[in-house]
């Protein structure tokens, strides 16, 4: 039971290149998140999915996507990344109580 | 708009000794709930306690407890007998019933002094 997973660990990108985080779950939960975490700013949201094929923005969605195709899985999408997309990202998974947290992602934005 | 305030940036504390970090919420929505996640420098998050809006009792697990105020939308995490172990940051999150987001406080960062 891996729980919730994350790919990759870590990643450089210089500004404009694009990637997709993926997140995988294995305990069949219908809610998942995605996190950013920034020094002295706690978790902020980015967007959120209630169900597969649903997807929802949260507290900073801009410059991000998301897709939710298979239960599993939630991608996130950095299409023209930008210096201020440094950051920690969390993905988590939900069944209506604790969340729980894959290790995060470092990237890094030249 | 739903909201958490942890005031204590830092906070420390001597080993075996008990403390309290504080955490406030705001919501208009009568449903709720609420929770405690540490994460240690390490980086993972573990989720530490939960209290739904309902729950008349306060919820403890082990050394931890939430002192539950509605009253005054307080939500406070009680560490007791800390341990060296127990230095990490400390995050207050509030569940919104019909969305289904949550919602993090900035964190509190404890250390434990042998």
């Amino acid at each position: 039971n891996a729980g919730v997973t994350q790919t990759p660990k870590f990643r450089v990108l210089k500004t404009g290149q694009s990637m997709t985080l993926l997140c995988a779950q294995d305990m069949n939960h219908e809610y998942m998140y995605w996190y950013r975490q920034d020094p002295g700013m706690g978790l902020r949201l980015i967007h959120y999915s209630v169900g597969e094929g649903t997807t929802a923005k949260g507290e900073v969605p801009d410059g991000y996507n998301v897709s939710r195709l298979k239960k599993q899985n939630f991608l996130l999408g950095l299409e023209s990344a930008a210096p201020s997309q440094t950051s920690v990202y969390f993905c988590a998974s939900s069944d209506n109580y604790e969340q729980y947290f894959g290790p995060g992602t470092r990237l890094t934005v030249t | 708009a739903q909201k958490i305030t942890q005031t204590q940036p830092g906070m420390f504390v001597q080993e075996k000794e008990a403390v309290t970090l504080d955490c406030t919420y705001d919501t208009s929505d009568p449903s709720y709930g609420l929770f405690w996640y540490k994460q240690p420098s390490s980086g993972e998050m573990i989720f530490l306690i939960y209290q739904g809006s309902y729950d008349q009792q306060n919820a403890t697990e082990g050394r931890y407890s939430l002192n539950f105020q509605k009253a005054r939308k307080s939500a406070n995490l009680v560490i007791s007998a800390s341990q060296l172990g127990d230095s990490a940051m400390y995050f207050c999150a509030m569940r919104d019933s019909g969305t289904y987001k949550y919602i993090f406080g900035t964190g509190t960062r404890l250390k434990v002094l042998a």
